[in-house]
C-alpha cells in the first residue's frame, strides 16, 4: 500500500510480558517516528530516526521502552517488562526528512492492551 | 518549553462555522499544523501555516496565526457531519523532527 502501515492493529498482553510493535513507512521517506497516544489525550513524541543519524530517544519514557529501525525501512517498538499504564494507542509516522514543513503521515495505530 | 493547549470539546450545527482554538507557548515554533482524527484511524494533516503568516485559506479551511499571542485557530465553514472528529494542532521548534501536539478538540456537528 501507499500509506504507513503498523502491526498487529490490537494487542492484550498480560502485565510484565514483552511487546513488540511494528512499523512500515512510505517507502522513500527517510524519517520515521514512533509516538504514543493515552485515552483523551494529545500524542507524546517517544524516538525518531532519521536516515543514518543516531535516533532522538528523548521522548522514550523508560529504559523498558526502545527501538529500532534497518536502514530506512521497517522500525520496531518494543516494551519489555509492560505495567498498565503503558496501555495506549501507539502511532508510527513517516516523513520525506528534507521537506520544509516536514509532513509526517500517520499509520493507523497500534492499540496495546495490558491487563 | 512547549505547551500546547486546546478546548475539549465543540458542539456546532450542520452549516454553520466550526472554530477550533488552540494556544501555545514556545515563540520559536516554525510551523504549526492541523490534524484530523476520525474513529478507529490514523491522523490526518489537514493544513499547515509557516510562523510568518497570518493567515492560510484551503477551501473550507481557515487558519489564523497570532504570533503575539501565540494563539492558532481552524474555522471550518459549511461544518459537515463528516467534520465530527477529533482535531489536534501541534507545533515544530526550529529545524525540529518532533512536533508538541495538543490535547485535541472533539467537533460533534449536530444535524
Amino acid at each position: 500500500g501507499a500509506g504507513v502501515s503498523q502491526s498487529p492493529s490490537n494487542k492484550v498482553t498480560e502485565k510484565g510480558k514483552d511487546v513488540e510493535l511494528r512499523c512500515d513507512p512510505i517507502s522513500g521517506h527517510t524519517a520515521l517516528y514512533w509516538y504514543r497516544q493515552r485515552l483523551g489525550q494529545g500524542l507524546e513524541f517517544l524516538i525518531y530516526f532519521q536516515g543514518n543519524s543516531a535516533p532522538d530517544k528523548s521522548g522514550l519514557p523508560s529504559d523498558r521502552f526502545s527501538a529500532e529501525r534497518t536502514g530506512e525501512s521497517v522500525s520496531t517498538l518494543t516494551i519489555q517488562r509492560t505495567q498498565q499504564e503503558d496501555s495506549a494507542v501507539y502511532l508510527c509516522a513517516s516523513s520525506l526528512g528534507s521537506a520544509r514543513n516536514n509532513e509526517q503521515f500517520f499509520g493507523p495505530g497500534t492499540r496495546l492492551t495490558v491487563l | 518549553g512547549e505547551d500546547v493547549e486546546q478546548s475539549l470539546f465543540l458542539s456546532v450545527r450542520e452549516g454553520d462555522s466550526s472554530v477550533i482554538n488552540c494556544t501555545y507557548t514556545d515563540s520559536s515554533s516554525t510551523y504549526l499544523y492541523w490534524y484530523k482524527q476520525e474513529p478507529g484511524a490514523g491522523l490526518q494533516l489537514l493544513t499547515y501555516i509557516f510562523s510568518n503568516m497570518d493567515m492560510k485559506q484551503d477551501q473550507r479551511l481557515t487558519v489564523l496565526l497570532n504570533k503575539k499571542d501565540k494563539h492558532l485557530s481552524l474555522r471550518i465553514a459549511d461544518t459537515q457531519t463528516g467534520d465530527s472528529a477529533i482535531y489536534f494542532c501541534a507545533e515544530m521548534v526550529g529545524g525540529g523532527n518532533k512536533l508538541t501536539f495538543g490535547t485535541g478538540t472533539q467537533l460533534k456537528v449536530e444535524l
